[in-house]
């Protein structure tokens, strides 16, 4: 199976709380990272987490690790038409020299 | 602060041709790594590139794909003898250590005729 899993599509209404869900095997993983990828362009940084910490909260993101599950997930508070976009979970581990591992991304639509 | 830079945004090329990309890291960045997206699929790491030195090339095929990092000059993708299965979207990235977060470029489109 893949290393790093998402669920392919998520749909919320606009000014409702959205939370993408990611797992991922590798217990060496140091950083965990989301990427936001709008139509056509490239990945933007949204935000990432070491491995030693729990949580991690900026603005309207909300980033929560549970390392002994392996389950990482991003929360987007007050979602907007403009979040609608693929996000994607990405891990470094130990030793890969800073190979990022992929999830296959979860398309997340906003409806109005 | 200019982003990362790739050239071209798209690309076409009829199968046997070479295709070169070019990417240019951000300011201050000496660490570029290259991945590429197949279509309705995450990124695929190939290569992690310094100046004038691969570091970790286990994520490029075998055959007919090189990457180089010159001193001078942006980094460059190149695939000859193009066939189909090469259409994806080729993304750079770039950071300035090892401990930094990549930012990625907006991507070369290329397709194979």
């Amino acid at each position: 199976g893949e290393d790093v899993e998402q669920s392919l599509f998520l749909s919320v209404r606009e000014g409702d709380s959205s939370v993408i869900n990611c797992t991922y095997t590798d217990s060496s993983s140091t950083y965990l990272y989301w990427y936001k990828q709008e139509p056509g362009a490239g990945l933007q940084l949204l935000t990432y987490i070491f491995s030693n910490m729990d949580m991690k909260q900026d603005q309207r993101l909300t980033v929560l690790l549970n390392k002994k599950d392996k389950h990482l997930s991003l929360r987007i508070a007050d979602t907007q038409t403009g979040d609608s976009a693929i996000y994607f979970c990405a891990e470094t581990r130990s030793g890969s020299a800073r190979q990022l591992t992929f999830g296959s991304g979860t398309q997340l639509t906003v409806l109005p | 602060n200019a982003g990362v830079m790739q050239n071209p945004r798209h690309l076409v090329r009829r199968r046997g041709q070479e295709a070169r990309l070019r990417c240019s890291p951000m300011k201050g960045h000496s660490h570029v790594y290259w991945y590429r997206q197949l279509p309705e699929e995450g990124l695929k790491f190939m290569v992690y590139l310094q100046k004038e030195n691969i570091i970790d090339e286990s994520g490029m095929p075998k055959e007919r794909f090189s990457a180089e990092f010159p001193k001078e000059g942006p980094s460059i993708l190149r695939i000859q003898q193009v066939v189909r299965g090469d259409s994806a979207a080729y993304f750079c990235a770039s950071s300035p250590d090892l401990n930094s977060p990549l930012h990625f470029g907006n991507g070369t489109r290329l397709t194979v005729t």
